[in-house]
């Protein structure tokens, strides 16, 4: 269990760009959530996935965003036409329905801090 | 419709004193409740967690927290704080109701320990 990675750490970008951001869940992990996290604030949630399927999104999620998991895996968060407002901490977290304890319990990633000049 | 408040965003102790982290909630269903900790430039960690049964609940790095219902409270707690306890505290609540299972989150308690 190597636990819930996120690729890149760190992206700068200008306003007006594309970025994508990559989420690996620990395996067999069932659930995905990407979460944002901007300076002086606890995460907000974005947007859920079970298995391939995008089951709810948040208000926060604006028509530039867009999240896919394809093949119920690993997981995609693109940015178009990047605002400074982006700029945040973005966070994947994964889970199973029910573990161990019989619950669910949300692992972090280390997040993807995005600064957009 | 759940929240999370957490009482005082700055906390600061001296190594070996108790620490006291607020937490009260809103929910209108039994609430499922974590502390995660974050330290500088990482992603969370969960701490502990409560969903039922024992209302005191013990986590990792000595932490533990008590759900209080009728003060509507989780609070969490350490009796001798350690340098390495310095980090910013979450305190959540899962949402339920359909296929949502997203956390709030309360805006976080940055603890500074002194030596």
């Amino acid at each position: 269990d190597t636990g819930v990675s996120q690729d890149p750490r760190h992206k700068i970008t200008k306003r007006g760009q594309n970025v994508t951001f990559r989420c690996d869940p620990i395996s067999e992990h069932n659930r995905l959530y990407w979460y944002r996290q901007t300076l002086g604030q606890g995460p907000e949630f974005l947007t859920y996935f079970q298995n391939e399927a995008q089951l709810e999104k948040s208000r926060l999620l604006s028509d530039r965003f867009s999240a896919e998991r394809p093949k119920g895996s690993f997981s995609t968060l693109e940015i178009q036409r990047t605002e400074q407002g982006d700029s945040a901490m973005y966070l994947c977290a994964s889970s199973v329905s029910r573990d161990s304890s019989g619950w669910e319990t949300q692992y972090f990633g280390p997040g993807t801090r995005l600064l957009v000049l | 419709a759940q929240s999370v408040t957490q009482l005082g965003s700055h906390v600061s102790v001296s190594e070996g004193a108790l620490v006291l982290l607020r937490c009260n909630y809103s929910s209108s269903v039994p609430p499922y409740l974590f502390w995660y900790v974050q330290y500088p430039n990482q992603g969370l960690q969960l701490l502990l967690k409560y969903t039922t049964g024992a209302t005191l609940v013990k986590g990792i790095n000595g932490f533990e927290a008590e759900f209080k219902k009728s003060e509507t409270s989780f609070h969490l707690t350490k009796p001798s704080a350690h340098m390495s306890d310095a980090a910013e505290y979450f305190c959540a609540v899962r949402v339920y109701g359909g296929s949502q299972g997203n956390l709030i989150f309360g805006k976080g308690t940055k603890l500074s320990v002194k030596p």
